[in-house]
């Protein structure tokens, strides 16, 4: 089955500086690439999500990019803000109808204001 | 976030004693899952059920029962056989028309 694997497992970054969360997974069949962000307490949310059509996506100061070829994908934030301290998790599934998401393990991001 | 419900938020068992989760939803949605998460492993799936009357296995379904009676509804049953049943569950659902699942709050199950 897939597997997907998430680095690093904790980061900490100067607050207006930018953080790179990155991912591999293993099954070539994976098209459906979507990122949650979890905070304290909190159900996990989705924050942004990508397609294999696709190599890469942005929202505000959020972007996804996705290489097929190299089975990886990165979660990349700017100007990162005290509220984006939170745990992020990456997924991948094949669109088969199941949705299946296979997480990674994630990662702890805490801004230093 | 709304339209997903779990109950009771914290749960607390003994050992040897089977527990049921509660899982609602109001979204209209076909498609239902539960997590297991634990700390440094991410989320696990246990069940999940594309429609009514029917449900899979997930990657850690021993020790796990579920139903799917009603639409709405997804109950997860922790077993005695589930050999370290403390976690945080959380249940999700999604539009079949759609890939985003939308999470519940969670229960956190403690068993002494």
């Amino acid at each position: 089955g897939e597997n997907v694997e998430q680095h690093p497992s904790t980061l900490s970054v100067q607050e207006g500086d930018s953080a790179v969360i990155k991912c591999t997974y293993s099954d070539s069949a994976s098209n459906y690439f979507p990122w949650y962000k979890q905070e304290l307490g909190k159900r996990p949310q989705l924050i942004i999500d990508i397609r294999s059509n696709v190599g890469e996506k942005k929202d505000q100061r959020i972007a996804v990019t996705l290489n097929k070829t190299a089975k990886h994908f990165s979660l990349h934030i700017t100007e990162t803000q005290p509220e984006d301290s939170a745990v992020y998790f990456c997924a991948a599934s094949i669109s088969s109808g199941n949705e299946k998401l296979t997480f990674g393990t994630g990662t702890r991001l805490t801004i230093i204001p | 976030d709304g339209g997903i419900t779990q109950s009771p938020k914290y749960l607390f068992r003994k050992e040897g004693q089977n527990v049921t989760l509660s899982c609602e939803q109001n979204l209209n949605h076909d498609a239902m899952y539960w997590y297991r998460q634990d700390p440094g492993q991410g989320l696990r799936l246990i069940y999940y059920s594309q429609i009514v009357n029917d449900f899979q296995k997930g990657d850690i379904a021993e020790g796990y029962s579920v139903s799917r009676e009603k639409k709405e509804s997804f109950p997860l049953t922790v077993t005695s056989a589930q050999k370290n049943p403390t976690a945080f569950y959380l249940c999700a659902s999604r539009d079949t028309n759609y890939n985003e699942q939308f999470f519940g709050p969670g229960t956190r199950l403690t068993v002494l």
